[in-house]
């Protein structure tokens, strides 16, 4: 079927770097692009970039362009989200989502991958 | 950034219910809103797109209305499974943005 399947938890230290991966299946994953939304504890989902899946060219929200590098390995059918300088704050659940356009629906979601940043 | 205010926050109804969930967007983005069904400790799950698209296999008690900037979700005769919370989505305007919620519970 066809689904996306995410990477395990991350504890982090603050300045630290994650990243998190996305393991596309059952579909053509060059013909998509994927999003990646955090969820912050209580909070609702905040959008953080986009990434076309058969070109490579990415949409970063503004509040991330300097921190978060969105990549593909269409080898493997597989997104990464990779974010530096980890703060406290950036603590949430990482979800990837299907999207053909950054401004699509997202139909597809990953189980969401827990990062928690701690000293 | 477009701003997107659900209500009401929470809403406590019974089985069988007819429950409406409003969102308002503080500029108009036409029919380019999504609503999103999630449960606790789960990845949101898409309803709704385009405003008024029922996707696939999604139950015909949920509807989408609404253009401009004042949106409804509704769900016709609650049951028990609906309980969760319920999150609008606009992809008009760079970036996408969220609202804020709204949590459906069992009264």
């Amino acid at each position: 079927q066809v689904q996306l399947v995410q990477s395990g938890p991350e504890v982090k230290s603050p300045g630290a770097s994650v990243k998190v991966s996305c393991k596309a299946s059952g579909y053509t994953f060059s013909s998509s692009g994927v999003t990646w939304v955090r969820q912050a504890p209580g909070q609702g989902p905040e959008w953080m970039g986009w990434i076309s899946a058969y070109e490579g060219n990415t949409n970063y929200a503004q509040k991330f362009q300097s921190r978060v590098t969105m990549t593909t390995d269409t080898s493997t059918s597989t997104a990464y989200m990779e974010m530096r300088s980890l703060k406290s704050d950036d603590t949430a659940v990482y979800y990837c989502a299907r999207g053909k356009e950054w401004n699509y629906a997202f139909d597809i979601w990953g189980q969401g991958t827990m990062v928690t940043v701690s000293s | 950034d477009i701003q997107m205010t659900q209500s009401p926050s929470s809403v406590s109804a019974s089985v069988g219910d007819r429950v409406t969930i409003s969102c308002r967007a503080s500029q108009d983005i036409s029919r380019w809103l999504a609503w999103y069904q999630q449960k606790p400790g789960k990845a949101p799950n898409l309803l709704i797109y385009a405003a008024t698209g029922l996707r696939d296999g999604v139950p015909s008690r949920f509807s989408g209305s609404g253009s401009g900037t004042d949106f409804t979700l509704t769900i016709s005769s609650l049951q028990p499974e609906d309980f969760a919370t319920y999150y609008c989505q606009q992809a008009s305007s760079f970036p996408p943005s969220f609202g804020g919620g709204t949590k459906v519970d069992i009264k």
